[in-house]
């Protein structure tokens, strides 16, 4: 199993909800990310977990949080989010934070602030 | 600080025709090249890498890229592309960020559109 599975696939939520992004992994890997890219741009890292650890925040505000229960789960909670947040969200994981390992990512969760 | 650039926006090529994409990196440390490719409405996946050793990278669906340190390049190449290489291309670089941290850094991506 080489996936890493993101629901839900798309998500319309108001300023005012709190959502969720969920994202699974079973490949063993202990370096989970979560990445935002909006239309035409390469995706912008914003969290990275190394063995549940948060070791990367770039800066992101505080209406996006991330947890990780465990090795194979990370969430993304939203809360009064800004139509400017509307964009896709992609998980990834690695098998551990290096140089010389490969990330494979979700389809992503397609986010739409009204 | 760790940057990639990719110097072709949007690339309209014949199919059959050979193809080269650019990419050039800044980065002081050991580099870890990626090329990732997005289908329309999927997920990015990974085209090919280099980490180590030969600089000439064959990856998947017949793409192959080339390490030239000296010029801090990575381009990608195919020799004849096929209508279903329509995508987005992104080239990345995952170095050190500090604090044991390494953090991947994509290009603006190419846009290849392959006409039949």
């Amino acid at each position: 199993d080489t996936e890493v599975t993101q629901t839900p696939k798309h998500l319309v939520m108001g300023m005012t909800n709190k959502k969720s992004l969920k994202c699974e992994q079973h490949m063993g890997h202990r370096a989970m990310y979560w990445y935002k890219q909006k239309a035409k741009k390469p995706p912008e890292l914003m969290f990275v977990y190394s063995y549940e650890k948060l070791s990367i925040n770039e800066s992101v505000p505080s209406r996006f949080s991330p947890e990780c229960p465990n090795s194979s789960l990370l969430n993304l909670h939203l809360h009064a989010l800004q139509p400017e947040d509307s964009a896709l969200y992609l998980c990834a994981s690695s098998h551990r934070q290096g140089g010389n390992t490969e990330a494979f990512f979700g389809q992503g969760t397609r986010l739409t602030v009204v | 600080a760790q940057s990639v650039s990719q110097h072709n926006h949007h690339v309209i090529l014949s199919e059959a025709a050979s193809l080269e994409l650019g990419c050039n990196y800044s980065y002081g440390g050991t580099v870890n090249l990626f090329w990732y490719v997005q289908y329309p409405g999927q997920h990015l996946q990974l085209l090919l890498k280099y980490f180590s050793g030969d600089p000439l990278v064959k990856g998947i669906k017949g793409f192959e890229a080339e390490f030239i340190k000296s010029k801090f390049s990575f381009n990608l190449r195919k020799p004849s592309v096929q209508w279903s290489d329509t995508a987005e291309y992104f080239c990345a670089v995952n170095g050190y960020s500090g604090a044991g941290s390494y953090q991947l850094t994509f290009g603006k991506g190419t846009k290849l559109s392959v006409i039949p």
